[in-house]
């Protein structure tokens, strides 16, 4: 069990790029979530996947917001046209089954210069 | 809607002392209850979950109580460390067939030697 990773660990880009995020879950869990942090605050919820579905999405997922799990193990978190409001730690957190203790990987962190 | 809230924001402790933290929610339909470290700049570690029928559990020197009633639920730290420094952060999910967990913005903790 090599726990929940992410890549990168640190992302900085100019406004109005693209970026992309990768999370690798714990093998075999089948859920899987995304939240965003910013400095002082506790994370919030972005969006949860169930195998490859994406069952709930929160509103703060903009429209400049997608995210995929295309066959059920890795999932991607991609934003468009990223603005200086984007700058946060990105974590991804994954569980099982039968138990919905999340564990998180380390994040990414993105700054938007 | 559902709010979580922790206080303190922050604490400072010599070595040794027992501490509380304590974690309030504002709806008591929930589902479980998770407290989490999270070192700076880092992920989350999970420490304890409980779930919605339970209340309490316990690892190591660290004791998780929960009160659905009242909304709160508290992090009891025996004879704490200076490698205890950290935030604590707890967070709800709400028993409303949804995924979606609910963090407060953490307590920041530091144990001085």
């Amino acid at each position: 069990d090599t726990g929940v990773s992410q890549n990168p660990r640190h992302k900085i880009t100019k406004r109005g790029q693209n970026v992309t995020f990768r999370c690798d879950p714990i093998s075999e869990h089948n859920r899987l979530y995304w939240y965003r942090q910013t400095l002082g605050q506790g994370p919030e919820f972005l969006t949860y996947f169930q195998n490859e579905a994406q069952l709930e999405k929160s509103r703060l997922l903009s429209d400049r917001f997608s995210a995929e799990r295309p066959k059920g193990s890795f999932s991607t978190l991609e934003i468009q046209r990223t603005e200086q409001g984007d700058s946060a730690m990105y974590l991804c957190a994954s569980s099982s089954p039968s138990d919905l203790e999340q564990f998180f990987g380390p994040g990414t962190r993105l700054t938007v210069l | 809607k559902q709010e979580v809230t922790q206080i303190p924001a922050a604490l400072s402790v010599p070595e040794g002392e027992n501490l509380v933290l304590n974690c309030s929610f504002t709806d008591s339909a929930i589902y479980n209850l998770q407290w989490f470290r999270q070192d700076p700049g880092k992920g989350l570690t999970s420490l304890l979950l409980i779930q919605s029928s339970q209340r309490e559990q316990t690892s190591g020197r660290l004791n998780a109580s929960l009160d659905k009633s009242s909304g709160r639920s508290t992090l009891y730290i025996a004879a704490s460390q200076p490698g205890d420094s950290a935030t604590y952060l707890c967070a709800v999910r709400p028993d409303t067939g949804g995924f979606k967990t609910i963090f407060g913005a953490g307590t920041r903790l530091f144990v001085k030697a």
